[in-house]
């Protein structure tokens, strides 16, 4: 069975720093194509990062570009996002997500229930 | 980046009856969309991908098509279960926008 598990959330103040984990189980990790996607309070799903399986690419929207950085350790199946310079903006609900494919369309086939994280002083 | 167009923004309808959610792309994406659920409280769950494959385990009451740069997710009779939020996903590029999401609501 395929698991995804987020931890690190929590309070944090604005410019401070956090970083996400998630830890996958029931695949093959290291083959696996892994994104992460946030949910603000009340808001749509928001796409961040991608690292693809090979390492070589990694893929980052504008909002985050520069200031978080997805990262991942096959050794420990473990998937993570470090988010520096934390804006209020940046409160949301993070997911980890695997990818599948279909020839080459992805989508988002497995999701972790998420972990919140709060900007706020 | 590519921009989901995605309405209604909410709908309410009745069990048993059918709905259709739209999702327009900024500009033609094939057939690289795909459509999620969100239950209050839950993850997001696979639908559809590649505009009209079924998920296993998905019900045969939801489908999607696609016709150019419109793409539409039918269900085609409404179970209490299906009330919930339903997001289309562009897999076009490595930017994987997702549209506005659409709030399915019981009338």
């Amino acid at each position: 069975e395929v698991q995804l598990l987020e931890s690190g959330g929590g309070l944090i103040q604005p410019g401070g720093s956090l970083t996400l984990s998630c830890a996958a189980s029931g695949f093959t990790f290291s083959k696996s194509v892994m994104s992460w996607v946030r949910q603000a309070p009340g808001k749509g799903l928001e796409w961040l990062s991608t690292f693809t399986s090979s390492g070589s690419n990694k893929y980052y929207a504008d909002s985050v570009k520069g200031r978080f950085t997805i990262s991942r350790d096959n050794s420990k199946n473990t998937l993570y996002l470090q988010m520096n310079s934390l804006r209020a903006d940046d409160t949301a609900v993070y997911y980890c997500a695997k990818q599948g494919f279909y020839y080459d369309r992805g989508y988002f086939d497995y999701w972790g229930q998420g972990t919140l994280v709060t900007v706020s002083s | 980046d590519i921009q989901m167009t995605q309405s209604p923004s909410s709908l309410s309808a009745s069990v048993g009856d059918r709905v259709t959610i739209i999702c327009r792309a900024s500009q033609n994406i094939d057939s690289y969309v795909n459509w999620y659920q969100q239950r209050p409280g839950e993850a997001p769950k696979l639908l559809i991908y590649a505009a009209s494959s079924l998920q296993n385990g998905v019900p045969s009451r939801f489908s999607g098509s696609r016709s150019g740069a419109l793409f539409t997710l039918t269900i085609s009779s409404l179970q209490p279960d299906d009330f919930a939020t339903y997001y289309c996903q562009q897999s076009y590029n490595d930017a994987r926008t997702f549209g506005q999401g659409t709030k399915l609501e019981i009338k």
